[in-house]
């Protein structure tokens, strides 16, 4: 069975604070998918990245970093020096390579960047 | 590119009708998609795979005589809620694959969903 965990249910950070958001999976599958989406409060999925089992490489973008390590079945996501904007929930997603690609989403983390 | 359109985004109904939302691929062809629903503060939860041309696929207690779902062409999938109660009021969201097989899955913005 497939499972995303995302134990952090809520975190508040000052802005510009750097703030870790933590993905932790299960699969029996060895080639799979890993995603993160951001949801702001209108509701709308936001696509961030999305990781293939094969590539380890931890990728930057901008303020945003990604921390794949398959021997921890960890997929944690960094945002450095936090803004406002950021305030959302953020989903963590699994799936598997098969013709149905059905998305696994974790329970979100919400995070809230105060002025 | 890759966007996907929900219509209507917000509804409010009485108890006992039926709401059709509609899903839409406007710059690709989807072979697939997906619908998923949230309630307050929770995660998505897919309820069901739409394949154009043959029926839904739906995930174990998702009743599919209450959730009527139709995929009649490459653009355009249905999500039908019957008999509509309070407890079916939620965020539903949709989702499409396109023809190329990608693993990626474009989103809708969403239909809020109200039953009094």
């Amino acid at each position: 069975a497939q499972k995303v965990t995302q134990a952090q249910t809520e975190i508040s950070v000052v802005e510009k604070e750097d703030v870790t958001l933590d993905c932790v999976y299960e699969t029996r599958d060895t080639t799979y998918y890993l995603f993160w989406y951001k949801q702001p409060p209108s509701g709308e999925l936001v696509f961030l990245i999305r990781r293939n089992s094969f590539d380890e490489q931890n990728e930057i973008s901008g303020r945003y970093s990604w921390n794949f390590q398959k021997s921890t079945s960890s997929f944690n996501f960094t945002i450095t020096a936090s803004q406002v904007v950021d305030s959302a929930v953020y989903f963590c997603a699994l799936t598997r390579m098969d013709s149905s690609y059905k998305l696994i989403f974790g329970s979100g983390t919400r995070l809230l960047v105060r002025p | 590119g890759a966007v996907v359109s929900q219509h209507p985004s917000r509804v409010i109904c009485k108890s006992g009708t039926s709401v059709k939302i509609e899903c839409r691929s406007l710059d690709f062809q989807a072979t697939t998609m997906f619908w998923y629903r949230q309630f307050p503060k929770k995660s998505l939860m897919l309820m069901a795979t739409s394949n154009e041309g043959s029926k839904a696929t739906y995930e174990q207690g998702v009743e599919k005589d209450k959730f009527l779902i139709n995929h009649a062409s490459l653009t355009l999938s249905t999500l039908t809620v019957t008999s509509a109660h309070p407890e079916d009021s939620s965020f539903y969201i949709c989702s499409a694959r396109d023809l190329s097989g990608s693993s990626e899955q474009f989103f809708g913005p969403g239909t809020r969903l109200t039953v009094l």
